[in-house]
């Protein structure tokens, strides 16, 4: 069957780095993205990985290992505006079909 | 600005009503999405649709229904509404990039219907 693992809930302070991993079996494979989804609100795209390696975009980065069907989100400089809720998705067809994973709620404390 | 948006924002209903939640995008986009999201279960496809002409159904399109009515319109009906079909529902959309690099198929969510099934 197809999945994707994501732990349930992460909990750090402020300012400290919190790392989501995502491990995933698919039928196919053509990338992972990363959502982050506020209390309530529309998720909201943070990144993309099609590629083995680490993409960076300010705080956020992403890794993706192909090999190992795995790859994580790392936040860095944890805010309280980063509480919220983070997806990993496939994406698993050429048509750019996504599936998501269950989401791990991210809870930063003072 | 450019923008999706979802009618209604919040309905109650009972069980056997007919409802439609209705989705419409201006940015321009081909590629619409119908998800459900219920606690602990993320977010799951019901139906998609890649232009006016191309509907697939997702995961769990049983119950449900839709209609591209245009490119900015895509339709999601409950034919007799169920209480197991509360949930929030959101419309995305996506523009698929043939530039040639790998392309994110980035989606781009409505606010979101919260449906309640009595």
């Amino acid at each position: 069957g197809q999945s994707l693992e994501q732990p349930s809930e992460v909990t750090a302070v402020e300012g400290a780095i919190v790392q989501i991993n995502c491990t995933y079996q698919t039928s196919g494979f053509y990338g992972l993205s990363w959502y982050q989804q506020h209390d309530g609100g529309a998720p909201t795209f943070l990144s993309y990985n099609a590629l083995d390696g680490l993409e960076e975009t300010g705080r956020f980065s992403s890794f993706l290992s192909r090999s190992d069907s795995y790859g994580y989100l790392l936040l860095q400089e944890l805010q309280m505006k980063d509480s919220a809720s983070y997806f990993c998705a496939v994406r698993d067809d050429s048509w750019g079909k996504l599936q998501f994973g269950a989401g791990t709620q991210v809870v930063v404390t003072p | 600005d450019a923008d999706v948006t979802q009618t209604p924002r919040n309905r109650i209903t009972k069980t056997g009503k007919r409802i439609m939640l209705e989705c419409s995008q201006t940015k321009g986009h081909d590629r619409m999405y119908w998800y459900r999201q219920d606690p602990g279960l993320g977010l799951r496809l019901i139906y998609y649709s890649f232009d006016v002409k191309d509907i697939n159904k997702g995961e769990i399109s049983d119950g449900y229904s839709v209609s591209r009515q245009a490119q900015a319109k895509f339709s999601l009906s409950l034919e007799s509404a169920i209480p197991n079909q509360t949930a929030l529902y959101f419309c995305a959309t996506s523009d698929f990039s043939s530039s040639g690099r790998p392309s994110s198929n980035e989606q781009f969510f409505g606010p979101g219907t919260r449906l309640t099934v009595l």
